[in-house]
């Protein structure tokens, strides 16, 4: 069975402040996409980035950095210079690319990120 | 983006009514889901379709039943609703295995 944890629950950062939020995976499948998605107070989830298991290069999209470790199982999600606006529920997910599993995504049960002035 | 609408956005229904929520989609997307979120759980599958009338279960579909008579319609029903199922429903599609999804907005249900 697939399983994804996010075993921070809630972090407070002050604005400015780097930091990580962990996702660590199991799953027995070779061939899987991990992503992360970001809910912010008003609700809605929005996609923020896809990485297959063949590409294990760090990616960076301006404040936001992804750290993808086959050997851990993580994919670690870091902001940088945090923002007020960077509050929100951040959830990691993981396909099933299985035949017949309909691409279902197995989510976390996500991390509340708290930026305060 | 898939362009999904979900209605209604809030209801509120008395425990053993019949409620459907709908999912409406404008790409013609094949792959289509209904997910629950719950407080420490995350998002839960209930349901989800990888094309017209074909359907199957996740891992919390008891109490829910879907049906997908149109490539851009998703339904998701409650047969007879209970306080348990009180939640945020929030629909889902995509196209391509390992595609993301793009999510509707969600319906907050609450069942009194």
């Amino acid at each position: 069975a697939q399983k994804v944890t996010q075993a921070q629950t809630e972090i407070s950062v002050v604005e400015k402040e780097d930091v990580t939020l962990d996702c660590v995976y199991e799953t027995r499948d070779t061939t899987y996409y991990l992503f992360w998605y970001k809910q912010p107070p008003s609700g809605e989830l929005v996609f923020l980035i896809r990485r297959n298991s063949f590409d294990e290069q760090n990616e960076i999209s301006g404040r936001y950095s992804w750290n993808f470790q086959k050997s851990t199982s993580s994919f670690n999600f870091t902001i940088t210079a945090s923002q007020v606006v960077d509050s929100a529920v951040y959830f990691c997910a993981l396909s099933d690319l299985r035949p017949g599993g309909g691409n279902k995504l197995t989510f976390g049960t996500g991390t509340q990120l708290k930026v305060e002035l | 983006d898939a362009g999904i609408t979900q209605s209604p956005r809030h209801k509120v229904t008395e425990t053993g009514t019949p409620v459907t929520l709908r999912c409406h989609q404008t790409e013609n997307h094949r792959y289509m889901y209904w997910y629950r979120q719950d407080p420490g759980h995350g998002l839960r599958l209930i349901h989800y379709s990888y094309g017209v009338k074909d359907t199957d279960k996740g891992e919390v579909s008891d109490g829910y039943s879907v049906s997908r008579s149109k490539t851009e319609d998703f339904l998701l029903t409650l047969e007879s609703a209970t306080s348990s199922q009180t939640s945020v429903y929030f629909c889902a599609a995509h196209e391509t295995l390992g595609g993301g999804y793009t999510f509707g907005s969600g319906t907050r249900l609450t069942v009194v």
